[in-house]
């Protein structure tokens, strides 16, 4: 089926640490992208958005940047906390088609 | 305001029963989404309903179908169940309005396991 970023990678980090999270999506006409986390046993969580019209945009810890150029989402986590383990999502849409097609996912491991 | 809510939560059935989960959006949400979720194919996009019309489907065989009901309320059956079946089934709802892209937030899933 369709997919964006067809690895599934774990990171592992120091808990402190900053975390960056890389994805690469498949549909150059994408205008919208979600990052979500999900824990074990639970639903994706919606983290951050962006639209294709900018390139970065932040929130409470996190950080979103888009590259439009090479199709590249990443997504930052500052300080990173032991609640912040989980598989991170990203996810595109384009306008008019009314799904999203999702990533395989990061497995993010923070040590303590 | 509630979330997304799915039932039933977990569910075992045999290989060529059917299945019907269901899935309540959040209060205001018109359009509903179902995923299968696996460990080898990741989120998979199964089917979109926004105000009763299936807008899109994804790449699943005719077995699988759902419906919108007018309250926004959705169910999706699966019919002669296989063992490939078994997976997390995920409703997500959106407040997108027509031709827009909407945030779709998630329920936590129904897991079926096909024995």
């Amino acid at each position: 089926g369709e997919s964006v970023g067809l690895h599934l990678p774990t990171l592992s980090v120091q808990e402190g640490d900053n975390s960056i999270i890389n994805c690469a999506y498949s549909n150059s006409a994408s205008d919208y992208f979600i990052w979500y986390k999900q824990e074990s046993g639970k639903g994706p969580q919606f983290i951050i958005d962006i639209r294709s019209n900018m390139d970065k945009r932040q929130g409470q810890r996190v950080t979103v940047l888009l590259n439009k150029t090479v199709k590249h989402l990443s997504l930052q986590i500052a300080a990173t906390q032991p609640g912040d383990s989980a598989v991170y999502f990203c996810a595109e849409n384009t306008s008019g088609t009314y799904k999203y097609i999702f990533g395989t996912g990061t497995r993010l491991k923070v040590l303590a | 305001k509630a979330g997304v809510t799915q039932t039933p939560r977990y569910l075992i059935k045999t290989r060529g029963q059917q299945v019907t989960l269901s899935c309540s959006p959040i209060s205001g949400h018109r359009s509903v989404s179902w995923y299968q979720q696996t460990p080898g194919q990741g989120l998979q996009f199964l089917f979109e309903y926004f105000s009763e019309t299936q807008r899109n489907k994804g790449n699943f065989p005719g077995r699988f179908s759902g419906r919108q009901f007018s309250n926004s309320r959705s169910e999706m059956n699966v019919s002669t169940l296989e063992l490939g079946d078994s997976a997390l089934y995920l409703c997500a709802s959106s407040s997108q309005l027509a031709g827009a892209t909407g945030t779709q937030y998630f329920g936590p899933g129904t897991r079926l396991l096909v024995l």
